[in-house]
């Protein structure tokens, strides 16, 4: 069964701009969670999402948003970036929501903003 | 407030030795409480979890944690490390309602010496 696969790996944008991560979770999986990964603020919560519906979101501003589709893949957008935003962005899965099913990372998308 | 501190963010041991790595978290009602280990480059693989009853859980890769309420830590432990345990170890803690919003330790970096 293949893993969460996130695209694309790498990614290099500079400031202004605006991007699309992509996450397609485990075959079966409906909930998708993305975190956030820095050196100076570690990992931190985004979103959470199941059945297409925002479950939980973290303290981000507004240009963070994301979305899951009906095939359970996910989106996350970041509009007008910021240097800060350089980060490894996180998906996750788990087949239901909560700590009853094991949460799948991805190998993350590495977004570095100039 | 919510939070996960790990007090050592490098421990080096040599291989074959025994292993302790510290995990204290604050949090307004019990918690579930996981230990995930990150390779270089990789995303997170869930070590173990704790949710309730023997407060000493096994995981995988040979390692164990024990949850201490009084103390309100969640240690991971293996008898003998191997030169492939070298990683980055995070502990984590989560509501215990159908949720994934975690709050992540900020790592601590494990090196191995041969």
């Amino acid at each position: 069964k293949a893993g969460v696969t996130q695209t694309p790996r790498y990614l290099i944008k500079t400031r202004g701009q605006q991007v699309t991560l992509s996450c397609s979770p485990i075959s079966g999986h409906r909930s998708v969670s993305w975190y956030q990964q820095t050196p100076g603020q570690g990992l931190q919560f985004l979103f959470e999402y199941f059945s297409e519906t925002q479950r939980n979101k973290g303290n981000f501003p507004g240009r963070f948003s994301g979305r899951q589709f009906s095939n359970s893949r996910s989106e996350m957008n970041v509009s007008t970036l910021e240097l800060g935003d350089s980060a490894l962005y996180l998906c996750a899965s788990s087949l239901d929501p909560g700590p009853n099913s094991p949460l799948h990372f991805g190998n993350g998308t590495r977004l570095t903003v100039t | 407030a919510q939070s996960v501190t790990q007090p050592d963010i490098h421990i080096t041991v040599s291989e074959g030795a025994s292993l302790e790595l510290r995990c204290n978290y604050s949090y307004g009602a019990t918690p579930y409480l996981f230990w995930y280990v990150q390779s270089p480059g990789q995303g997170l693989q869930l070590l173990l979890k704790y949710f309730s009853g023997d407060t000493l859980v096994q995981g995988i890769k040979g390692f164990e944690a024990e949850f201490k309420r009084s103390q309100s830590s969640f240690n991971l432990r293996k008898p003998s490390v191997h030169w492939s345990d070298a990683a980055e170890y995070f502990c984590a803690v989560g509501p215990m309602d159908s949720s994934y919003k975690l709050i992540f330790g900020s790592g601590t970096r494990l090196l191995v010496r041969p």
